[in-house]
């Protein structure tokens, strides 16, 4: 098994748009609906973000969305915002197994 | 409001046995249809998948960790427990515990974390 694949990092500016990719493979990603993301602050807990794909938890901006195409997954931040500057893991089930993807640190410039 | 705390030895020697208990508080750890899981952070690196364990107990663990991982359950105390084996100073990390729903395969309630340094 190996890690789900991400841009090691990404920025934007206040309000723009930015999106991160992950990529797996027909085996986790392309097969199940079960990706999530989560966001990172340092010293802090990872936070769920999405999950199945596109559904938010309560509480979630919904400035924050996820799609999925083949065995890519992506997540969107639309108008950035200068507290979203963390890092971004996605996460797939693998069949009686969970991977992650190796993490994607986002600036807000 | 769930709440999940991570306690145990926060330095362990190389060789010797890593142990670490999550207590599960607002809820129970008996529900069905949640697993309860453990997952690592080496620091300034990513998350790391050890394993889980569904009501039911059936573990299911990372296959790089498998020969040196055990999770169990105490649901009298309402707790769950993470043993690492054979540590090395590459098991160093945050180690954090949790919940995981079945039907949404994502981690909805996470501890706060704690260090384990292996060094002798």
């Amino acid at each position: 098994q190996s890690a789900l694949t991400q841009p090691a990092s990404v920025s934007g500016s206040p309000g723009q748009s930015i999106t991160i990719s992950c990529t797996g493979t027909s085996s986790d990603v392309g097969s199940y609906n079960l990706v999530s993301w989560y966001q990172q602050h340092p010293g802090k807990a990872p936070k769920l973000m999405i999950y199945e794909v596109s559904k938010r938890p309560s509480g979630v901006s919904n400035r924050f969305s996820g799609s999925k195409s083949g065995n890519t997954a992506s997540l969107t931040i639309s108008g950035l915002q200068a507290e979203d500057e963390a890092d971004y893991y996605c996460c797939s089930y693998a069949g009686s197994s969970t991977l992650f993807g190796g993490g994607t640190k986002l600036t807000v410039l | 409001q769930l709440q999940l705390q991570e306690s145990g030895s926060g330095l362990v020697k190389p060789s010797q046995t890593l142990s670490l208990t999550c207590a599960v508080s607002g809820g129970s750890i008996s529900s069905g249809g949640y697993s309860w899981s453990w997952i690592r952070q080496p620091p300034g690196k990513g998350l790391e998948w050890i394993g889980y364990i569904y009501h039911s107990g059936s573990t299911y663990y990372n296959p790089s960790l498998k020969s040196r991982v055990t999770i169990s359950v105490d649901r009298s105390k309402n707790q769950f427990s993470l043993k690492l084996s054979s540590v090395t100073a590459a098991d160093t990390a945050v180690y954090y515990c949790a919940r995981l729903p079945f039907w949404s395969g994502a981690f909805d309630y996470w501890g706060q974390g704690t260090l384990v340094t292996v060094s002798s």
